[in-house]
């Protein structure tokens, strides 16, 4: 298993641009979620998902849109890049059960905002 | 809002000696989770409590749990360089076992 992949590792963008964060899990997790982390913030819920077709917001969803088509995938979308959104953006997944709560997070996408 | 809060927010030891870091949270939880974060790595899922457990262990690790003093510990023995990384706790509250809150870290330093 590849567990929790998130492409790219790397991205810069100008103010005003549009982009989408890949997560994809092969693990056949219900639950998928987003969190940014910034410089002694910790991590901040951004948006989740508890299976296909389901999402909802976490903490700081604002600038942030997702869905969520397939098990496999959740992609997070900015539709319109601001400075405040550089940071660091981790995927997570996990079984939705209350006896596996183990979830396994992506190396992470780290974005820059100019 | 930042649920968990841990303590201290850097630890510098030897290796060799124990490394105990602390959290504290401001509401009822399902779990707490603890989780270690390599230098520009993703987490790792290091240990679970759930709020009705008192101590837990696996490995070099043990996590306690206070529920009326809303606190918990992680204590690594017998600390090694590798060790070296911020830790994180978690708090899982409310409906849901993964919508995870976390806390700003830890630090910590092991000198070889």
């Amino acid at each position: 298993n590849a567990g929790v992949t998130q492409t790219p590792k790397f991205q810069v963008l100008k103010t005003g641009q549009s982009m989408t964060l890949q997560c994809a899990q092969d693990m056949n997790h219900e639950y998928m979620s987003w969190y940014r982390q910034d410089p002694g913030m910790g991590l901040r819920l951004i948006h989740y998902s508890v299976g296909a077709g389901i999402t909802d917001q976490g903490e700081v969803p604002n600038g942030y849109n997702v869905s969520r088509s397939t098990t496999e995938d959740f992609p997070l979308r900015l539709l319109s890049a601001a400075p405040s959104q550089t940071s660091v953006y981790f995927c997570a997944s996990s079984y939705k059960s209350e006896f596996t709560d183990t979830q396994y997070f992506g190396p992470g996408t780290r974005l820059t905002v100019l | 809002s930042q649920q968990g809060e841990e303590d201290p927010q850097a630890l510098s030891i030897q290796e060799g000696e124990n490394a105990t870091m602390n959290c504290s949270y401001k509401t009822s939880i399902n779990n707490l989770q603890w989780y270690r974060q390599n230098s520009g790595r993703g987490l790792v899922h290091l240990i679970l409590i759930r709020s009705n457990e008192r101590e837990k262990h696996s490995g070099r690790l043990r996590v306690t749990l206070d529920t009326s003093k809303k606190s918990s510990s992680l204590l690594i023995t017998a600390s090694r360089a590798a060790d070296t990384a911020s830790y994180f706790c978690a708090t899982a509250s409310g409906g849901s076992n993964y919508k995870l809150t976390f806390g700003k870290g830890t630090l910590l330093t092991v000198n070889p």
